[in-house]
């Protein structure tokens, strides 16, 4: 079975300033995605980022960017920029990388307040 | 359109009501998700639909019975709750199967069962 762990139950940061949210995960699979959702309050949950495993080279949109160490089965997220609508809990997600329907695994989530 | 619609907003009802939660999408995606989120938790996923056919079953409780009556749109019939099934409950779609398509979420309907 596969987990997601992320370590920061809640985070701040200041406007304008950088802030890495971390996730780990355990899987005996070889060829996997990774994602994270951002879900603000009382607002939709929306995909961030999206990263595959076989792909060495990190993913990045616009200010956002991963660290993808698969070795350590590790997944960070790089906020650059933080504005106030980065306010939302941060969910980092697991998927095989099988054609049919296999479950997204969540993590527990990082609760990220951006101050103004 | 990349919306995903969810009706109604919020629900409270007794545990011997049915009643039933209904997901919309028109943008021609060809899956279609329940998931089942408590406070300060993340998603777990109850249901998923896949040109119509439900090809995941979470072990969800038969209390809770999906449908999918055509593809742009998905039920949840509800009945016999328990207070423990308030949690807001979120409906998403997919171009296709698998982690290739990006999933869509609504805003959710915050049931509460009293």
């Amino acid at each position: 079975a596969q987990t997601v762990t992320q370590s920061q139950p809640e985070m701040s940061v200041q406007e304008a300033e950088t802030v890495t949210l971390s996730c780990t995960y355990d899987t005996s699979e070889n060829n996997y995605y990774l994602f994270w959702y951002k879900q603000p309050p009382s607002r939709q949950m929306i995909l961030v980022i999206r990263q595959e495993a076989y792909k060495q080279q990190n993913a990045t949109e616009n200010r956002f960017s991963v660290n993808f160490q698969k070795a350590a089965k590790s997944f960070s997220l790089k906020i650059s920029d933080s504005q106030l609508g980065d306010t939302a809990m941060y969910f980092c997600a697991f998927m095989k990388a099988h054609s049919g329907n296999t479950p997204l695994v969540f993590g527990k989530g990082t609760r990220l307040s951006v101050i103004a | 359109d990349t919306e995903v619609t969810q009706t109604p907003k919020h629900l409270v009802m007794g545990m011997t009501n049915k009643k039933s939660l209904k997901c919309e999408q028109h943008m021609g995606h060809r899956a279609m998700y329940w998931y089942k989120q408590k406070a300060k938790k993340p998603p777990e996923l109850m249901f998923v639909y896949s040109y119509e056919k439900l090809s995941i079953n979470e072990s969800v409780p038969s209390r809770f019975s999906p449908e999918c009556p055509n593809s742009s749109l998905l039920n949840l019939h509800l009945h016999a709750l328990q207070p423990e099934d308030s949690a807001l409950y979120l409906c998403a779609s997919s171009q296709g199967s698998g982690p290739f398509y990006e999933q869509y979420f609504g805003p959710g309907t915050r049931l509460t069962v009293t």
